[in-house]
Order: structure tokens, then sequence, then C-alpha cells
């Protein structure tokens, strides 16, 4: 009921193309859908973060998709570059608390490689 | 304006040890969660503490305990050390861990149990 299932598991894209990594969650009662980027040895960042009354985010190159009725939801990397490689995790959190008090359930992540 | 400080970076103890890590939220942060890292299981919530009350627990046996200082700095405690706590433990902190904030994560303590 709390997990969020993450795919691909890893990811190659070349450079300039879009990379795409989609999420799944069960537990209805998830309204906050961050992503975080981590780097080898750095602790995950922020990257960019969606509630269920919007569909669309964007921030620069990336955009997250929400589709609340499949329960799913997709980061987009428009443009990746060769320092967009990291691994990548989506999480999810049961209410207004922005995973502050209730904690985030993350995905697995993926690692993502892009080829210069 | 500096960031989640985390300390040891690296940390080394045998079976049966017990261990602190310490926590320093930024500045004006009064929420901190602490996650444990590992490549099996990914991250998972450890607990939450916010103006030195744990507000909330992850699934994690009575072992791991923490605690928040009145200036909100935050230790966690793993007692009776097993092999598997082998992991990559993780602080984050916020405002007040509510409403639309994002979490702050520092790049957190390296525990290896030999």
């Amino acid at each position: 009921q709390q997990q969020v299932k993450q795919s691909p598991q890893s990811l190659i894209v070349q450079k300039g193309g879009i990379s795409i990594i989609n999420c799944a969650y069960e537990n209805t009662a998830f309204d906050y859908f961050p992503w975080y980027q981590q780097f080898p040895g750095k602790g995950p960042a922020l990257l960019i973060a969606i509630r269920p009354d919007v569909s669309e985010k964007k921030e620069g190159r990336f955009t997250i998709s929400f589709n609340k009725s499949a329960k799913q939801f997709s980061l987009h990397i428009m443009d990746s570059q060769p320092g967009d490689s990291a691994t990548y995790f989506c999480a999810a959190s049961p209410d207004i608390s922005g995973g502050g008090a209730d904690g985030l359930t993350f995905g697995k992540g993926t690692h993502l490689i892009i080829q210069p | 304006k500096a960031g989640v400080t985390q300390t040891p970076r690296y940390l080394i103890k045998t079976r049966g040890q017990q261990v602190t890590l310490s926590c320093s939220p930024i500045s004006g942060h009064r929420s901190v969660s602490w996650y444990q890292q590992t490549p099996g299981q990914g991250l998972q919530f450890l607990f939450e503490y916010f103006s030195e009350t744990q507000r909330n627990k992850g699934n994690f046996p009575g072992r791991f305990s923490g605690r928040q200082f009145s200036n909100s700095r935050s230790e966690m405690n793993v007692s009776t050390l097993e092999l598997g706590d082998s992991a990559l433990y993780l602080c984050a902190s916020s405002l007040t861990g509510h409403g639309n904030q994002p979490q702050h994560f520092g790049d957190g303590t390296r525990l290896s149990i030999l």
C-alpha cells in the first residue's frame, strides 16, 4: 500500500535527447510527489515537485507529468546533458506535510547515463 | 546559507556496538527527518522530529532511536549493531515539515559494520 514503483532501473540517453522516468503508486492518500537527484557521495537534492491538482509542472529542462486516475507520474528531462548523469528518485508523501512529518516513500531509483 | 551538516561522514563499527550520528539542520529549520539508504531497500524513512518531539516513525526496530535538541540539531542512535545496519544514513530538514516546503538532505553518514 505504501509502495512507489519506479522504472526503468537504468537508462542510457544520448546527449540532447529526452530522458523519461516513470513512477506508479498505490496509496490514494499520497498527494505530494517530489523528484530527487543524487550524485555519488552526495545526498539527494530536490529537483521538482507536484501536487495532484495539476497535471504538469515544468521547471527549466525538467517536467513532471501527473496522471491521477492512473496513479502514475513521470519525469522528463529535455535536452539531456552529461551533467545530468545521476540517480533519480521519485517519492510520495501522504498529506500536505510535504514529506516532513509523515516521511517520504521513495522509489528504488533510476541510474541515468547521458552519453556525449 | 549553510546546508544540512552530518557528522561524521564515515564510521566503522563492529557487531554489537552502538553508534550515534549527528545532524545540524539548515538555520531556521525546525523539522529534521532521518532516512536509511541501502542498495537493496533504497531510501527508507526512519523518523521525524519537530520541537524536540518525535512526530512519526518508520518501520524500524526499537534499536533505532533519535532525539532533537532545543537548537533543532538532531542525533540518531543505533544500539546492538547488526551487519544489516551497514548503510548511508541521511538527514533532511525543512522549516516545519508541513505545507509546500522542500526537504533538504545532507550528504549522509556512511556506516559500515564489520
